[in-house]
């Protein structure tokens, strides 16, 4: 059981250059989220996905799209990348909703 | 504005000694609460949970209490060992149930 992956590990950008995050989770769960990091903020949601086929804005959604593939990943994209989209970044996944989180080890990304 | 707030940014405690974590909300709909552990280069790993029907939850070491009326919850940890050094976030959730806010962390430091 590798739980939940996430690619890249780290990844640099320019400005306005788009790219994909991966995540995939090998636990059977209904429900994914994408999350950022940043110094002091804690985590925000972005995204959430409460079941295959469906997706939900988070906190902050605004330059983020995201794709519920199938049942196990869940991807999240940058159209045009934005120095202030440098972060870490955490998927999740949860049996349901309303269950504890599982989180992927991250990604960091760098906007210059 | 930040819905969930943990005001010490850092926390150093000597090995054998109690830590407490301090945790603020201000979202009265929040009924539901969560510890989160971090370790550099990893992801969150869930630590512990409260309901807002208790007051206390206890698993081993770990206790985290619960005061409603003060929106405000703390967890600690008996006896803290050096491996416990790590980032520890608290999270809320409302009735919504898939969305976590998550406060901005206190770094734990355990001396050895």
């Amino acid at each position: 059981n590798a739980g939940v992956t996430q690619t890249p590990k780290f990844q640099v950008l320019k400005t306005g250059q788009s790219m994909t995050l991966q995540c995939a989770q090998d636990m059977n769960h209904n429900s994914m989220y994408w999350y950022r990091q940043d110094p002091g903020m804690g985590l925000r949601l972005i995204y959430y996905s409460a079941s295959e086929g469906t997706t939900d804005k988070g906190e902050v959604p605004n330059g983020y799209n995201v794709s519920r593939l199938n049942k196990r990943e869940f991807s999240l994209r940058l159209e045009s990348a934005a120095p202030s989209q440098t972060s870490v970044y955490f998927c999740a996944s949860s049996p349901s909703s309303l269950e504890t989180q599982y989180f992927g080890p991250g990604t960091r990304l760098l906007v210059l | 504005d930040q819905q969930v707030k943990q005001n010490s940014p850092s926390l150093s405690v000597q090995e054998g000694r109690i830590s407490i974590l301090n945790c603020d909300y201000t979202n009265s709909m929040f009924d539901y609460f969560l510890w989160y552990k971090k370790y550099p280069a990893e992801g969150p790993t869930f630590l512990i949970s409260i309901s807002s029907i208790k007051d206390k939850n206890e698993d081993g070491r770990f206790t985290v209490f619960l005061n409603k009326s003060a929106k405000h919850l703390s967890l600690h940890i008996v006896p803290s060992q050096p491996g416990d050094s790590a980032v520890y976030f608290c999270a809320a959730s409302g009735n919504a149930g898939n969305m976590l806010t998550f406060g901005g962390g206190t770094r734990l430091m355990v001396k050895p």
